[in-house]
Formats: structure tokens, C-alpha cells, sequence
């Protein structure tokens, strides 16, 4: 089975300018997340999607970041307009069942985002 | 509020140990946790789940044990070879919500 692709796997963007990332879960995969990770840190959640709705984004900063997940599969995050402390690698899972079950979530590779 | 703690030092050990890595956590009430393992420029890869009422649970060389008490959870890799080194995550679930530790890095030598 094919994994979690995300692309670009790096951007290089000043600070003010918009970005935006891709990923396509593991098909059939009902729940995605996107996390923001900062260099020696532990993954911190950005948003995530049951299906097409959302099921928490209590810590997505909405004032320059949103997220939608278009007919419940590919997923975009967008960053506008980017700060310096928005350097950081954004990581997108997806898990099988639907939250609150027992689930393992599957991580794609990764965007490196460096903002100048 | 919400906190997990892992060894913040990098872990050094000899080929063959057995390496072991701690993950506490404060006010929170987890459904289950896991452990992950990340390489450098790579997004974590799944390696063991285990449940509240679960004390303990094997995999190959993997082991994870969960003292719900001491709202800790150990993670031991036995027979260690260098492709072990890597950083090891722990994540907590519960309440529909999962937080990630900041994870350790464990280097073996050969």
C-alpha cells in the first residue's frame, strides 16, 4: 500500500509571503492530521480532519493559517502571511479508523519549511 | 497543564545492550500511548501500542511496559544494533486528543 505523500519536500520563502503544503493520505484512511514540528521538538498538532470536518484546530494559529480537506481525501495547508518562528518541518498523518478508536497514525516524510 | 518528558540528553550505548527510554507525563489521563522512532528527515514510523489496563507488550526486540500510577511508561530495545539509532517519540492519547514528547536520541555504537 502506498504511504502518506506530501510535497514540496522543502520551501525556502521570505517572511510576508504566502505558502502552501499538499498531502494525500493512505487511501481509505478516514481521520488526517497536520503537524507542525520544530527542530528538536516532538510533533505539535496543527488541525485535524474526520472525513471532511474537523475534529480539533485548538491549536492552528487561524489568524494566518488554514486548512481544508476537500471531499474527505487530499489535504492543504496554507500559511499567509509566514513569520520567521513558522520555520519548521509540517508533517501529515492519517490513521485508518475514525477518532477515538484505538489507531496508528502513518506519517508522511515531510515539508522542510525555512522562512527567511 | 498537559506535559510528557522524555530524556532530553541523547542516550549512548554499546552494541548489544539493551537500551532503555523514559516517557513521563503529568495531568493527563491517557487511553493509550505509543511509541514511534523518527530518522533524520523523515516523518515517525510506528513501532508499539499499549493500552491503559495494559501493563506490558512485546515485539521482537521491543518491549513497552505503562505504570498508570507512576504516569510513566519505559521502552527497552534488547540485543541493540547501530540501525536502532534514531530519536523514539512517545505520544499519549485520550480524550479523541494525542501529544507527542519531544523524544531521544539514541545513539549505539558499534
Amino acid at each position: 500500500e502506498a504511504g502518506v505523500a506530501q510535497s514540496p519536500r522543502y520551501k525556502i520563502i521570505e517572511k510576508r509571503q504566502s505558502v502552501a503544503f499538499w498531502c494525500n493520505p493512505i487511501s481509505g484512511h478516514a481521520t488526517l492530521y497536520w503537524y507542525q514540528q520544530i527542530l528538536g521538538q516532538g510533533p505539535k498538532l496543527l488541525i485535524q480532519f474526520q472525513n471532511n470536518g474537523v475534529v480539533d484546530d485548538s491549536q492552528l494559529p487561524k489568524d494566518r493559517f488554514s486548512a481544508e480537506r476537500l471531499k474527505g481525501v487530499d489535504s492543504t495547508l496554507k500559511i499567509q502571511p509566514a513569520k520567521l518562528e513558522d520555520s519548521a518541518v509540517y508533517l501529515c498523518a492519517s490513521s485508518r479508523l475514525a477518532g477515538g478508536l484505538t489507531d496508528t497514525q502513518y506519517f508522511g516524510p515531510g515539508t522542510r519549511l525555512t522562512v527567511l | 497543564s498537559q506535559k510528557i518528558e522524555q530524556n532530553s540528553e541523547a542516550l549512548n550505548i554499546q552494541e548489544g545492550k539493551t537500551a532503555t527510554l523514559t516517557c513521563n507525563y503529568t495531568n493527563y489521563s491517557p487511553a493509550y500511548l505509543q511509541w514511534y522512532r523518527q530518522d533524520p528527515g523523515r516523518g515517525p514510523v510506528f513501532l508499539l501500542l499499549i493500552r491503559e489496563n495494559e501493563k506490558e507488550k512485546r515485539k521482537e526486540r521491543l518491549k513497552v511496559t505503562f505504570d498508570t500510577t507512576l504516569k510513566q511508561s519505559l521502552f527497552h530495545i534488547t540485543a541493540s544494533q547501530p540501525a536502532d539509532s534514531a530519536t523514539y517519540l512517545c505520544a499519549l492519547t485520550g480524550g479523541f486528543k494525542t501529544i507527542f514528547g519531544a523524544g531521544t536520541r539514541l545513539f549505539v555504537k558499534a
